[in-house]
């Protein structure tokens, strides 16, 4: 079975600033595909980034980008120029590339961003 | 086009009694799978559908069931509701086939068991 892991339980970083949120996960399995979900207070879970294991180079999506580190099964989640939007619940998730389309969440990491 | 859409947004049931969830996937997308989101943790898989067919269990007990309609639409049944059963139930659609992907989230319904 796959477990995430999410050590950070709470972070906050002031606005403007750079902030990352860490992930590990561990897993048998040699392709895989990982997410980062944001879950803001109205509690729709957005998907802001994703990874898929046999690619080597970091995913990216605007002010969003990933640190994956496969032979350490880290998956980490970097935020530039925070803004007070991104002020949420972060979940980092896991999904084998075969069988059940399952995701396998972490506990995940509240956001504070201060003005 | 409309994203996921769950109906109700919030429900207050007592123990004992049985629950309906509904769930109505984006435009296109086969696959349904329900989560329940306990307070202050992530979501947990309860079930996969995909062309009414289940896909995928979670480690539920049997009180929890589930099917899939014509039209993809979903329901998530919950009979003999304790009070453990208070969560976010979130439904998400997927076009099956694309992992890659992910999912897309509706808002979920809080129910609340007294």
């Amino acid at each position: 079975a796959q477990t995430v892991t999410q050590s950070q339980p709470e972070m906050s970083v002031q606005e403007a600033e750079t902030v990352t949120l860490s992930c590990t996960y561990d897993t048998s399995e040699n392709n895989y595909y990982l997410f980062w979900y944001k879950q803001p207070p109205s509690r729709q879970m957005i998907l802001v980034i994703r990874q898929e294991a046999y690619k080597q180079q970091n995913a990216t999506e605007n002010r969003f980008s990933v640190n994956f580190q496969k032979a350490a099964k880290s998956f980490s989640l970097k935020i530039s120029d925070s803004q007070l939007g991104d002020t949420a619940m972060y979940f980092c998730a896991f999904m084998r590339s075969t069988g059940s389309y399952q995701l396998t969440f972490g506990k995940g990491t509240k956001l504070s961003v201060i003005p | 086009d409309a994203g996921v859409t769950q109906s109700p947004t919030h429900l207050i049931k007592t123990r004992g009694q049985h629950v309906t969830l509904r769930c109505s996937p984006i435009s296109g997308h086969k696959s349904v799978s329900w989560y329940q989101q306990v307070l202050g943790q992530g979501p947990q898989f309860i079930f996969q559908y995909y062309e009414k067919e289940e896909r995928g269990r979670g480690n539920f007990p049997d009180r929890f069931s589930a099917r899939q309609f014509p039209n993809y639409s979903s329901e998530l049944n919950v009979n003999a509701l304790l009070l453990g059963d208070s969560a976010l139930y979130l439904c998400a659609s997927s076009l099956l086939g694309n992992r890659d992907y992910g999912y897309t989230f509706g808002s979920g319904t809080r129910l609340t068991v007294v």
